[in-house]
């Protein structure tokens, strides 16, 4: 099974701050890859699915890029409502796999 | 509007069974790919099971096959997980979520708001 690796694994920051989650695959996945946000009690939220395509009505300071095994999740510049936990996603032979989360909070 | 309600979660014993609805409206429901994803009580996400528009394929990660089974009925547009044998490790809030594809990618475009499974004696 694949395994999806995320770090860091929580990360404070600042409104207007840019941030980077990085995602790791065990194995090559090419740029089958979703990111979501997910906050306190919340259902989760697609941003970014294929690597680098942005969902529609998601914000444009969200970017995705990466392939094969390494992946990142930019947000350009935090604004409060940013501040939740964010989760990479693969999809291989109809089975799926999430990353263990990030959380992003405020500093 | 897409909107996935989900229904049937609670308290049950080690042991017990339940049985989790959804109830989709605002698309097409037989023409997407369904999904169950949980979430255990301060963790991250973990994928259940998947099912095909016309219920001939379905997936489920290991640790409930055998257990779980997944299905839909298209006039209704409800999609179900059935849950035997629970474990206390089975404790989650249980979402519905619709698949999308993108090449190889099947990836959940919406969710519904969850419904709490507790295994407990």
């Amino acid at each position: 099974d694949i395994q999806m690796t995320q770090s860091p694994s929580s990360v404070s920051a600042s409104v207007g701050d840019r941030v980077t989650i990085t995602c790791r695959a065990s194995q090559g996945i090419s740029s089958w890859l979703a990111w979501y946000q997910q906050k306190p009690g919340k259902a989760p939220k697609l941003l970014i699915y294929a690597a680098s395509s942005l969902q529609s009505g998601v914000p444009s300071r969200f970017s995705g890029s990466g392939s094969g095994t390494d992946f990142t999740l930019t947000i350009s510049s935090l604004q409060p409502e940013d501040f939740a936990t964010y989760y990479c996603q693969q999809a291989n032979s109809f089975s799926n796999t999430f990353g263990q989360g990030t959380k992003l909070e405020i500093k | 509007e897409v909107q996935l309600v989900e229904s049937g979660g609670g308290l049950v014993q080690p042991g017990g069974s339940l049985r989790l609805s959804c109830a989709a409206s605002g698309f097409t429901f037989s023409s997407y790919w369904m999904s169950w994803v949980r979430q255990a009580p301060g963790k991250g996400l973990e994928w259940v099971a998947n099912i095909k528009q016309d219920g001939s394929e379905k997936y489920y990660v290991d640790s409930v096959k055998g257990r779980f089974t997944i299905s839909r009925d298209n006039a209704k547009n409800s999609l179900y997980l059935q849950m035997n044998s629970l474990r206390a490790e089975d404790t989650a809030v249980y979402y519905c979520a619709r698949i999308l594809w993108f090449g190889e990618l099947s990836y959940f475009d919406y969710w519904g708001q969850g419904t709490l499974v507790t295994v407990s004696s």
